[in-house]
């Protein structure tokens, strides 16, 4: 069955230091994979997607299909990143959409 | 536009109880969805419409009914309301054009039932 799973519930790291949140999925097709993030009392938003292979608020994300993966980065982490991040798959020609359980980055002054 | 708006925004229920929620949604997408988010446990895929007539179940659809009549427009139903079904409901919709994957999400509706 088609899963994502973020192991981190929480993730707290200082200013300035390097963020890496981790996803991996499970899917035996080609996967088209998101990440989205909501903010404080912000709706959720997307914030990359891998088959645009592009740089969002200095994040990046690269998939890694020998380890069925897609981990955000970025880094130097700045306050303002602090935010609930969801890793999600799309599949069924990306007409089905799922998520992770959600990792909630906390960035510490 | 104003993209994406669910009502209510709050709703408590008392058990056996029915409602629907509802979406729509004006920027003419031919793709929708329901999810439920549970503390913890990340967004869960309920329903979706790939278009007007057109729904399939996802992840969760126990309990749940929908229906699509319009483009716009994508109700949620609880027939007979339970506790486990106490959740915040976010509603999203996409172009479905190949190659444009984005969902743009709805407000949420918190619903306790009690």
């Amino acid at each position: 069955a088609q899963r994502v799973t973020q192991p981190e519930k929480l993730l707290s790291v200082f200013k300035g230091a390097p963020v890496e949140l981790k996803c991996n999925y499970s899917y035996s097709g080609s996967p088209e994979l998101f990440w989205y993030v909501q903010y404080s009392r912000q709706r959720l938003q997307l914030l990359l997607r891998h088959i645009s292979r592009e740089s969002i608020k200095g994040f990046t994300a690269d998939l890694n299909k020998g380890e069925t993966s897609f981990h955000l980065k970025k880094p130097f982490a700045q306050e303002e990143d602090s935010a609930m991040y969801y890793c999600a798959l799309g599949y069924s020609s990306a007409s089905k959409i799922i998520f992770g359980s959600g990792t909630r980055l906390s960035i510490r002054p | 536009n104003a993209g994406v708006t669910q009502t209510p925004k709050f709703r408590i229920l008392k058990i056996g109880q029915s409602m629907t929620l509802q979406c729509a949604q004006d920027m003419n997408h031919n793709y929708m969805y329901w999810y439920r988010q549970d503390p913890g446990m990340g967004l869960k895929l309920i329903y979706y419409s790939v278009g007007a007539g057109i729904t399939d179940k996802g992840e969760v659809p126990n309990g749940y009914n929908v229906s699509r009549s319009t483009t716009e427009d994508f109700p949620l139903r609880l027939e007979l309301a339970a506790p486990s079904q106490t959740s915040v409901y976010f509603c999203a919709s996409r172009t479905g054009t190949s190659g444009d994957y984005e969902q743009y999400f709805g407000p949420g509706t918190r619903l306790t039932v009690t």
